[in-house]
């Protein structure tokens, strides 16, 4: 079952604050965030595990909150760059029968204008 | 480079006709990964395999097949293709658990 995300769009200027939450209706025992460019493969930017951590990478970070079921990515002042749409993907331990699997959500189209 | 490689780039293909999409890295790693992408549908599972000789189903897995013979391989078949089908695909691998996954290039297939 893929994991929920909001909002599907946002459209930001230089310079402004986003955030893009990801939950799930099944225990999560791990959350990855990955970014996509038009036309591109899906770039790893981090992986959260079970304990609640907060990670970092340049001025995105993200949160895991495992009894809510819920992470949230936070975008602090955005750049040109940062365009594109991001996905969570959910999976880990016990995610059946110990497997492996890695299931994304529908994404979050984020645009920034100058 | 050490990587992901997938091919066909991309494909035209008559409905009813079978198709395998390739995929090998080179990164020794454990489980890999199949996924269709539409607009508005994000990345939807196809198959997976958690290591060599195993395979799973994913979300979507119906009128795909895959194997997994060895490490570094892991093509995706249809059977017989239909224009649902229609996507861009992407493979993926990763080490373990509780590792990032990278991906191929992805394949666009045009079913007609």
């Amino acid at each position: 079952q893929q994991p929920v995300q909001s909002p599907q769009a946002v459209i930001l200027r230089e310079g402004e604050d986003a955030v893009i939450n990801c939950s799930s209706s099944k225990a999560l025992y791990s959350v990855h965030w990955y970014r996509q460019k038009h036309g591109e493969a899906p770039v790893f930017l981090m992986i959260l595990l079970k304990g609640g951590e907060q990670k970092g990478h340049e001025k995105i970070s993200a949160s895991f909150n495992e009894k809510k079921q819920q992470s949230s990515l936070y975008l602090t002042a955005s750049q040109l760059s940062y365009s594109g749409t991001y996905f969570c993907g959910t999976g880990g331990a016990y995610s059946g029968a110990g497997s492996y699997q890695l299931t994304f959500g529908k994404g979050t189209k984020l645009s920034v204008i100058p | 480079i050490a990587g992901i490689t997938q091919a066909p780039t991309s494909q035209i293909l008559a409905a009813g006709r079978r198709m395998t999409l390739r995929c090998t890295q080179d990164m020794r790693h454990n489980a890999m990964y199949w996924y269709r992408q539409d607009l508005g549908l994000g990345l939807r599972l196809i198959h997976y395999s958690n290591t060599a000789g195993t395979t799973g189903k994913g979300e979507v897995p119906d009128g795909y097949s895959v194997s997994r013979a060895n490490t570094d391989d892991f093509p995706l078949t249809l059977a017989s293709a239909v224009p649902s089908q229609t996507s861009v695909y992407f493979c993926a691998s990763r080490s373990g658990l509780n590792t990032e996954a990278f991906f191929g290039q992805g394949t666009r297939l045009t079913v007609v």
